[in-house]
């Protein structure tokens, strides 16, 4: 159980188009979705909390136009790369947070996109 | 803000021995939680070991333990019989307990890359 996919698992593409990555959960609701970048042999940065119905909250130094997330239902979350250009190459990982417990929510994580831009 | 170091970029060890992960993190909360993940080459999130701040048990998994000091705000992983399939690059993530806009954000260290020789 807890399973969470996204899709593509790899993406190529040219500069300037949009690329749209999605992350499901798949056995589970999900009310809150983290997006997060990953650059190769670093560390997870966090881009954005995403929540179901709302508008998802981005971290400093993270361009929301670039970036548009839209969680429309409790199992699916979107990150949209809007004007792609080769700066935005990274490893993007979503997780989802699981309502476990009344005291312990754990995040389960994607498999990850890897975006390419040419 | 809340910070994790994660001090060593690179450590090995040899198949069947013992070696330990350093942490350190940073905060003014007295209530949260601290895990390590392990991300092997296909990038995908593993969640290794969970530890409550408020437990002054030291939290096990199998071969996998923490040494959780919490005045000392340090948190290292200790893994036994080390396999090769521990290889893999492992993160230390804190994340706070309560509620408010900080509730799931996890603060994840810059990673140690672990290489086991057979």
């Amino acid at each position: 159980g807890a399973v969470v996919s996204q899709h593509p698992s790899w993406v190529i593409c040219k500069s300037g188009t949009s690329v749209k990555i999605e992350c499901r959960s798949l056995d589970f609701q999900a009310t809150t979705m983290f997006w997060y970048r990953q650059f190769p042999k670093q560390s997870l940065m966090l881009m954005a909390t995403s929540n179901e119905g709302s508008k998802a909250t981005y971290e400093q130094g993270v361009e929301k136009d670039k970036f548009l997330i839209n969680h429309a239902s409790l199992t699916l979350s979107t990150l949209t790369v809007t004007s792609a250009h080769p700066e935005d190459s990274s490893f993007y990982i979503c997780s989802a947070r699981a309502v476990l417990s009344y005291s312990y929510n754990e995040q389960f994580f994607g498999p990850g996109t890897r975006l390419t831009v040419l | 803000a809340q910070t994790v170091t994660q001090s060593q970029p690179e450590m090995s060890v040899q198949e069947a021995e013992t070696v330990t992960l350093s942490c350190t993190y940073d905060t003014s909360e007295s209530d949260y939680y601290l895990f390590w993940y392990k991300q092997p080459p296909s990038r995908q999130m593993i969640l290794v070991i969970r530890q409550e701040a408020y437990k002054q048990q030291n939290a096990t998994e199998n071969r996998f333990s923490v040494n959780f000091q919490k005045a000392a705000k340090s948190f290292s992983l200790k893994i036994s019989d080390s396999q090769l399939g521990d290889a893999a690059m492992y993160f230390c993530a804190y994340r706070i307990r309560a509620g408010g806009t900080s509730y799931g954000k996890l603060t994840f260290g810059q990673g140690t890359i672990l290489t086991v020789h057979p």
